[in-house]
């Protein structure tokens, strides 16, 4: 599987929308980019994952560049609970079986 | 609501001891994963199943081995338990829907502390 390299730490305003970079410069063709958070003290959860068309579903939305080498997890409106580690994977899916190599992720911190 | 449960959420086990980490999940899902985390090291990936008794070694198998008997039931043993597999234990499942969304669903963890 594709590495990919987030930045270490970001913060947000509760109200605003947080938008949170993900490079993966190496994506093979076959390989989706999924988003999965991790809420202090609970299992990792679902965001979203793309090919290589933008997607929107009722927690975020997933912007991924032309060329698949780089993807933007944007928040619309993020909330205090939105506090979390943002995880960016790339995986064959399904061809992988499912697997998912997590890196260090993003601390996004949203503040009053 | 869809479920992967975890037999404990906190575990306390001496060195040398035989350790069995239990996950069931209720969605009917072929894949099965158990990743362990540790601060600075993030999630990896342990051992994880595509189907009834089938298993494959992830990125850290040493010192662990898994069983699946049955396809909603996926369980983690340390052999011998050693200090240095003091972490959190996380399983996960995941379906083939057919449009490349794997969404894996993770269970609330183990804290295992070996003494």
């Amino acid at each position: 599987d594709a590495k990919t390299t987030q930045p270490p730490s970001m913060d947000c305003a509760e109200g605003r929308a947080a938008n949170l970079p993900c490079n993966h410069s190496t994506i093979s063709g076959n390989e989706y980019v999924y988003w999965y958070r991790q809420i202090h003290s609970q299992g990792p959860q679902y965001i979203i994952h793309g090919l290589k068309n933008n997607e929107t579903n009722e927690m975020a939305s997933l912007i991924i560049t032309e060329d698949r080498k780089s993807s933007t997890l944007i928040l619309p409106h993020a909330t205090l609970r939105d506090t979390a580690v943002y995880y960016c994977i790339v995986s064959a899916g399904g061809t992988s079986y499912g697997k998912l190599t997590f890196g260090q992720g993003t601390i996004l911190t949203v503040h009053p | 609501d869809v479920k992967v449960t975890q037999s404990s959420r906190y575990l306390v086990k001496r060195t040398g001891e035989k350790v069995f980490l239990e996950c069931v999940q209720d969605m009917d899902h072929e894949n099965m994963f158990w990743y362990r985390q540790d601060p600075g090291l993030g999630l990896r990936l342990i051992y994880f199943s595509y189907d009834v008794k089938m298993k494959e070694k992830g990125d850290i198998p040493e010192g662990y081995s898994v069983s699946r008997e049955k396809k909603e039931r996926f369980s983690l043993i340390l052999e011998s338990a050693s200090t240095n597999q003091t972490s959190m234990y996380l399983c996960a499942s995941s379906s083939y829907p057919g449009d490349g969304n794997t969404e894996a669903f993770f269970g609330q963890g183990t804290r295992l502390t070996v003494v």
